[in-house]
Formats: C-alpha cells, structure tokens, sequence
C-alpha cells in the first residue's frame, strides 16, 4: 500500500463548478500535512498547508481528518488556471522528509 | 533571488555513461534534497542534505551519489547510467528543521533520457 494514495483523475469539469479532491494516508502518526500544486512539465510548488482546524485560501478549502487518516482540497468557481495536477504531501517520520502522492489531475474547461 | 536553479535542463545519456546533475539555491536554506518523478509515481526522494556537510538515503538511492559541495550546492551524480533512471529529476530546497515552515522548493527540473 502507497504511504499517500490519490485519486489519478483526471477531474474535468466547466468554469464555476466546485470540485473536491481527497487523499489518504497510512502513516497514524504524520503530523504535518500539504497541497501542491504541479503544471504541466513544472515544478511543483506550495499551494497550501492543512491545519488541524482546517484552512481556507480564497476559493480553496483544505481540511484534515486524522480519525480516518484523510485529507480533502476543495476548490471552489473554478477558473481555467485552476487546471493542473495536485500533489497530496504527508511529513513523514523525519523532520527532513516529504512522501508525496502521484496526483490528482484537473482540468477546467470553459 | 533565482531560488533554487538546476542544470542541465535536458539531457540523452548513453547506457554506462556518467553525468552530474547540478543544482543551488540563493535562499540560504540548511536542507536539499533530490527527487525523481515518474509517470503514475509521484515525487520519490533519492536523497538528501539536512545540513551542509551531511547528506542521507531517501526511498530509491541505487545507482546515484550525492555531493553537498557547500551549503548553496547539491550535486547527483549517476556514475554508470541506466534505462531505469530516465525520469524527471527535481532538486529541492528547505529550511526543515529550524523551526521554519515544511515548505520544499523546487527547481525547474532535468529531463533525463537514458537509451
């Protein structure tokens, strides 16, 4: 079993829709949790923390829910920029190590 | 500030042949470290520096050897190339461990083919 598992999509769906994405993890004890974001042949660069409590950034929401070891990105009036592919990142058991997961993919359409 | 640069961006090996993957970073961040992403596999740790003069084995080190040349460099080597290592390499910069934020950043990437 994959330590972060992610839907692969692709999520395509019009501009203005609300779409979620969620993401598990194996590790009970992982204590930090993130939302990156990758475009196509980029980088990957930092969307959002998730915190305990849950945390919104304009349109997106993350959440985190330790009891069934699971993490949620909500995005909300979808733009065409929105597209690209989103990388689920559990802190593993050093303080050193990101375990990423393979990706949701989504595509916006107009 | 570039951030965290990487060169080559491309590069064609031949099976057996060798090459470093160069990488810095102008953050003055303590940790690198690098990646390699495959289709349908997310971003894999090779290897990494928590600190300048320290390096340490990620989930997939065979056949790769690492250099922290000083605390802006971070250089991979792959001595003897092999198919299996065409992928998509990404160096990665931090400052875990600090007290700091998590946050990885990375550089643009090197595409490696290996015929």
């Amino acid at each position: 079993r994959k330590e972060v598992e992610q839907d692969p999509g692709p999520f395509n769906v019009p501009e203005g829709a609300t779409v979620a994405f969620n993401c598990t993890y194996s590790n009970s004890a992982s204590q930090s949790f993130f939302w990156y974001r990758q475009d196509c042949r980029k980088e990957p660069k930092l969307l959002m923390s998730v915190y305990s409590s849950g945390n919104e950034d304009g349109r997106f929401t993350a959440q985190l829910n330790r009891a069934s070891q699971y993490i949620s990105l909500l995005i909300r009036d979808s733009k065409l920029s929105d597209s690209a592919t989103y990388l689920c990142v559990v802190k593993g058991d050093s303080s050193y190590k990101l375990i990423f997961g393979s990706g949701t993919r989504l595509l916006v359409r107009p | 500030n570039a951030g965290v640069t990487q060169t080559p961006k491309f590069q064609v090996l031949k099976t057996g042949q060798s090459m470093t993957l160069q990488c810095a970073q102008d953050m003055n961040h303590n940790s690198m470290y690098w990646y390699r992403q495959d289709p349908g596999m997310g971003l894999r740790l090779i290897y990494y520096s928590a600190s300048e003069g320290t390096t340490d084995k990620g989930e997939v080190p065979n056949g790769y050897n690492v250099s922290r040349l000083n605390k802006r460099e971070f250089s991979l080597r792959l001595e003897s190339a092999a198919p299996s290592q065409t992928s998509v390499y990404f160096c990665a910069s931090s400052d875990a461990g600090q007290g700091a934020p998590d946050t990885q950043y990375f550089g643009p990437g090197t595409r490696l083919t290996v015929l």
